[in-house]
């Protein structure tokens, strides 16, 4: 069965300092990946997504970059961070081409910049 | 462009039945999802339905699709305490080189005892 993994589940990270958000899928090959991030407001923002190896599509500009070094690897990373980049972040896949199972999540990463 | 809105805030009694209510903008024919999320988890996907149907059943949960309005709901049956959580209605969008979900802002269920 398919599975994803995502690590840690909490961080607490001073402003400046590096990141790197770690997402694995085990049980399938060539899935979709997503990183979401998930603000006090609560709405879902999705900030990046691969398609396959070193295929990043990113969909909001910010602070933030993805890569995805294996195939069911995705790593969310920062150089520098900001407060504002505090919240609680996503890691998603899906099918290629299968829509009715939709995307199963991660049990996420809670990030306060301080 | 795509939207999906819903109410921020559902408050019912244990025992009651709880009207989770969505609206969506793509015309095109679509699969629309309901997830749940717990406290400090992340998002479990609870059922889906394909644009082409009018309804949706599964044990306590109801999936009713209006096509023409575009207007989705999740009706849960003899709400429960373990049903408090917040729940995200999605539709996938089709644009680009694959299908993206579409999130709204989601609905947080309060059942009080």
């Amino acid at each position: 069965s398919q599975t994803i993994h995502q690590w840690p589940a909490t961080l607490v990270q001073p402003v400046g300092s590096p990141l790197s958000l770690e997402c694995t899928v085990e049980g399938t090959s060539n899935p979709n990946l997503y990183w979401y991030r998930q603000a006090a407001g609560r709405g879902l923002q999705l900030l990046f997504y691969s398609v396959g190896i070193g295929q990043i599509s990113s969909e909001v500009p910010q602070n933030l970059s993805a890569s995805r070094p294996q195939d069911r690897q995705f790593i969310l990373s920062s150089k520098k961070l900001l407060l504002s980049d505090s919240g609680f972040y996503l890691c998603a896949w899906s099918v290629q081409g299968v829509y009715n199972y939709g995307y199963t999540f991660g049990s996420g990463t809670r990030l306060t910049v301080v | 462009g795509e939207d999906v809105e819903q109410s921020l805030f559902l408050s019912v009694r244990e025992g009651d039945s709880s009207v989770i209510n969505c609206t969506y903008t793509d015309s095109s024919s679509t699969y629309l999802y309901w997830y749940k999320q717990e406290p400090g988890a992340g998002l479990q996907l609870l059922t889906y339905i394909f644009s082409n149907m009018d309804m949706k059943q599964d044990q306590r949960l109801t999936v009713l699709l209006n096509k023409k309005d575009k207007h989705l709901s999740l009706r849960i049956a003899d709400t429960q305490t373990g049903d408090s959580a917040i729940y995200f209605c999605a539709e996938m969008n089709y644009g680009g080189s694959q299908g993206n979900l579409i999130f709204g802002k989601g609905t947080k269920l309060s059942v009080k005892p």
